[in-house]
């Protein structure tokens, strides 16, 4: 089983959807939370952190389950700039973030 | 502010050749990090360093060797490439609550 799981889609959603995303985590020592958007061919870049108490970005929202090891991301109004892959990532000991593989969304007009 | 840098953006290797991918910080991180991307793996992380002089084997470390001799550099090397190593690869600096911060990538083929 992967330490960080993450439905790998695609999402197609029309434009001014909202879509929400989930990621799975196995290491209950996890103590930091990550979303990150990956755009084609290109490196991926944060998003926005988790805190236990939800984090609310604009049309963007994440939120973190501790009890059922899980963080979502909420994106209202989808854009289609919003059309990427989206890395969820969990940090454990020694700094380092596991990532999940991924999820695609498409936003189509 | 440039941010992480990684040299080169692409190469192609033959099989056997060794080279160095260089990953420059200037925000003073003390953790840095070097990652493979492939279709469908997602990103997996093959070493890392924690402060300067330091660095721990990740989760695919074989085949590959990195040096932090430097605070703000991180040298990835392959000895001998093998087509199993065409890949993407990232590095990635954090300070100590931070996200990650990427460059922008190096694409390597072995042929």
């Amino acid at each position: 089983r992967k330490e960080v799981e993450q439905d790998p889609g695609p999402f197609n959603v029309p434009e001014g959807a909202t879509v929400a995303f989930n990621c799975t985590y196995s290491n209950s020592a996890s103590q930091s939370f990550f979303w990150y958007r990956q755009d084609c061919r290109k490196e991926p870049k944060l998003l926005m952190s988790v805190y236990s108490s939800g984090n609310e970005d604009g049309r963007f929202t994440a939120q973190l389950n501790r009890a059922s090891q899980y963080i979502s991301l909420l994106i209202r109004d989808s854009k289609l700039s919003d059309s990427a892959t989206y890395l969820c990532a969990a940090r454990g000991s020694s700094y380092k973030l596991i990532f999940g593989s991924g999820t695609r969304l498409l936003v189509r007009p | 502010n440039a941010g992480v840098t990684q040299t080169p953006k692409f190469r192609v290797l033959k099989t056997g050749q060794s080279m160095t991918l260089l990953c420059a910080q200037d925000m003073n991180h003390e953790y840095m990090y070097w990652y493979r991307q492939d279709p469908g793996m997602g990103l997996r992380l093959i070493h890392y360093s924690v402060g300067e002089g330091t660095t721990a084997k990740g989760e695919v470390p074989d085949g590959y060797n990195v040096s932090r001799l430097k605070k703000q550099n991180f040298l990835l090397g392959l000895e001998s490439a093998a087509p199993s190593q065409t890949s993407v690869y990232f590095c990635a600096s954090s300070g100590e609550e931070s996200g990650y911060t990427f460059g922008s990538g190096t694409r390597l083929t072995v042929v």
